[in-house]
């Protein structure tokens, strides 16, 4: 059984331009969650999907969108980079919306320049 | 808005000691609540999870207990060791995502 994969490990982009992060769940996981931490913060979710829907959002602009495919893998797309979108990007899968254990990824170091 | 809090920022201790790590959070309307340990620039590893209806965790060195009505976790660590030096966070999950804290720091001194 593999875990959570993302790629790329790690990314510099300059202001203004856009990106798209890359995330594979866990095996038989149909829930995706996406999370920014910050240098020295928690991580701050920004959302989640479900079965290829979105299924809630966090406190993030609509700049930052995302997509879930039918296997279940994952995209975080982030359009118009500032620099404070300098950050570690997390994905986590999960068996079901509510009550199970959240697997996360290495994450993806993004740079901002 | 669920609020995470987590104290102290860091800890330093001798090899050997034993760790408590305190969270405590402002919506008690929670499912379940996790610890997680983060190592420099990596991802986050879970540790123990506790449902809302449970107390307590165990898991080899490391017990977790959760008091809900009063919006507390502690997460102990038996016999540090250098090895555990890393980020603890905890987080709680209220519908369908977690909100984290800051996290705890750990250094373990040999």
């Amino acid at each position: 059984e593999t875990g959570v994969t993302q790629s790329p490990t790690h990314l510099i982009k300059t202001r203004g331009q856009q990106v798209t992060l890359r995330c594979s769940s866990q095996s038989g996981h149909n829930t995706v969650s996406w999370y920014q931490q910050a240098l020295g913060q928690g991580p701050q979710f920004i959302f989640q999907y479900y079965r290829e829907e979105e299924n809630g959002r966090g406190n993030f602009p609509p700049r930052f969108s995302g997509l879930q495919f039918p296997n279940y893998s994952s995209e975080l797309n982030v359009n118009a980079l500032e620099l404070d979108d300098s950050a570690l990007y997390l994905c986590a899968s999960s068996l079901d919306l509510i009550g199970e254990t959240q697997y996360f990824g290495p994450g993806t170091r993004l740079l901002v320049l | 808005k669920q609020e995470v809090t987590q104290i102290p920022a860091a800890l330093s201790v001798p090899e050997g000691e034993n760790l408590v790590l305190n969270c405590s959070f402002t919506d008690s309307a929670i499912y379940n609540l996790q610890w997680f340990r983060q190592d420099p620039g990596k991802g986050l590893t879970s540790l123990l999870l506790i449902q809302s209806s449970q107390r307590e965790q165990t898991s080899g060195r490391l017990n977790a207990s959760l008091d809900k009505s009063s919006g507390r976790s502690t997460l102990y660590i038996a016999a540090s060791q250098p090895g555990d030096s890393a980020t603890y966070l905890c987080a709680v999950k209220n519908d369908y995502k977690l909100s984290f804290g800051a996290g705890t720091t750990v250094t373990v001194r040999a």
